[in-house]
């Protein structure tokens, strides 16, 4: 099984908050992601990271940040929540290769913003 | 560009066996395949490197047609616990960014 935390769960907030998503994981992956996923709708990755100090953007723009100071730490920042930002937010991590090992994925957590 | 799979959306009998196709505009490394329960995290199935090689896990397999940009999951024989929505996720060039496709929402009913 993997290992990949993510907190809080579940966040209801009010617009105009800064708001940090946790993401930690075990397995001593160096490859780490963020996704964005509206219920019954695909993924979109909106930040990546192959190591530490090293964040790159994703796909889908996003207003939120992210840091890697630690190989087992990926969180996300958003500054100031606005309404347009509630969603599903997964964090994935995996091993170093050429796109040939799997993507482990945390339980997520579920953002509303009122 | 995402990857276009279809159906969009299947209803099965349990015993019966359906096809996922995903198809990608861009020449591709790898295909992932992952299910996703209702409120659950996505779950890895498989990885097919391109060589248009066939993967089978349980009474679920897949292939990949390098040369057409697509592969398919077979399953087989379908089971309650298959539902669920099927993401394929492409690979192209090197590195481990993933693209997911557009989703297939399975449903097996007895």
């Amino acid at each position: 099984e993997a290992d990949i935390y993510q907190t809080p769960r579940y966040l209801v907030i009010g617009t105009g908050k800064k708001i940090t998503l946790e993401c930690s994981q075990t397995m001593g992956h160096d490859k780490m992601y963020w996704y964005q996923q509206d219920p019954g709708m695909e993924l979109h990755l909106i930040h990546y990271s192959y190591g530490v100090n090293s964040t790159e953007k994703g796909d889908l723009s996003s207003e939120s940040t992210v840091s890697r100071i630690r190989t087992e730490h990926f969180p996300l920042t958003l500054e100031s929540a606005r309404p347009s930002h509630t969603s599903q937010y997964l964090c994935a991590s995996s091993r170093g290769g050429l796109g040939n090992q799997p993507q482990h994925f945390g339980d997520g957590t579920r953002l509303s913003i009122l | 560009q995402q990857p276009v799979q279809s159906p969009q959306a299947v209803i099965l009998r349990e015993g019966e066996d359906a096809v996922i196709n995903c198809s990608s505009s861009k020449a591709l490394y790898s295909v992932h395949w992952y299910r996703q329960k209702h409120g659950e995290a996505p779950v890895f199935l498989m990885i097919l490197l391109k060589g248009g090689e066939q993967k089978g896990h349980e009474k679920i397999s897949a292939s990949f047609n390098e040369k057409k940009q697509q592969s398919s999951l077979y399953l087989t024989a379908s089971q309650l616990s298959y539902s669920g929505t099927y993401f394929c996720g492409t690979v192209t060039g090197g590195g481990n960014k993933l693209t997911f496709g557009t989703g297939t929402q399975l449903k097996v009913e007895l």
